[in-house]
């Protein structure tokens, strides 16, 4: 059984590039959830994909997108970066219903913006 | 407003020694609550996983409790390792679509 792998692990980016993250969800869930956390601070939801569609946001701006693929593969995009994105993206995966067990997520991709 | 608040916010404690962190919650619908553990720049890595019906949950030297009706929950650990520093986050479920409330942590150094 597979875990959930993030690439890449680092990465900087200068102030209004675009990005993508990309992650592979533990075999057999499908759903992906991203999550921003800020150095000292807990996750912050962005978004969850269940079955290669958004099922609830939260509170970021639309250049913060996502996909999620038919292998329930997922990417994170952020257009115009912006200094304050400068944190750790994690995505965790899970089956949608009825899983209170197996939420697991990756090791995360350090973002720095510069 | 759904929120977990956790403390203390930071903790030293001896090698060896116990120490318990506090978790208070205000998420509704509640599903279940979680902790887990963190390392500086990775990933979280689950405890424990508790829901409604249950109270106490062990892992090793990890003990969880949880109290619905105050909602209140702890994490105990007994013979600290210099291992154990890190940072532990309580996180509460919504049921449904399993959408996490996520504690801001509680920062453990364990000294020699």
């Amino acid at each position: 059984e597979t875990g959930v792998t993030q690439s890449p692990t680092h990465l900087i980016k200068t102030r209004g590039q675009q990005v993508t993250l990309r992650c592979s969800s533990q075999s057999g869930h499908n759903t992906v959830s991203w999550y921003q956390q800020a150095l000292g601070q807990g996750p912050q939801f962005i978004f969850q994909y269940y079955r290669e569609e958004e099922n609830g946001r939260g509170n970021f701006p639309p250049r913060f997108s996502g996909l999620q693929f038919p292998n329930y593969s997922s990417e994170l995009n952020v257009n115009a970066l912006e200094l304050d994105d400068s944190a750790l993206y994690l995505c965790a995966s899970s089956l949608a219903v009825g899983d209170a067990s197996g939420y697991t997520f990756g090791s995360g991709t350090r973002l720095t913006v510069v | 407003k759904n929120q977990v608040e956790q403390s203390p916010q930071s903790l030293i404690i001896l090698e060896g020694k116990n120490c318990t962190l506090q978790c208070n919650y205000t998420v509704s619908p509640f599903s279940n609550l979680r902790w887990y553990k963190q390392d500086t720049g990775r990933g979280p890595v689950s405890l424990t996983i508790m829901t409604f019906s249950e109270n106490t949950k062990s892992n090793g030297r990890y003990t969880a409790t949880l109290d619905a009706d105050t909602k209140q929950s702890s994490l105990h650990i007994t013979a600290s390792q210099l291992s154990d520093s890190a940072s532990y986050i309580c996180v509460v479920g919504n049921t449904g679509f399993q959408k996490l409330v996520f504690g801001t942590g509680t920062r453990l150094l364990v000294s020699p």
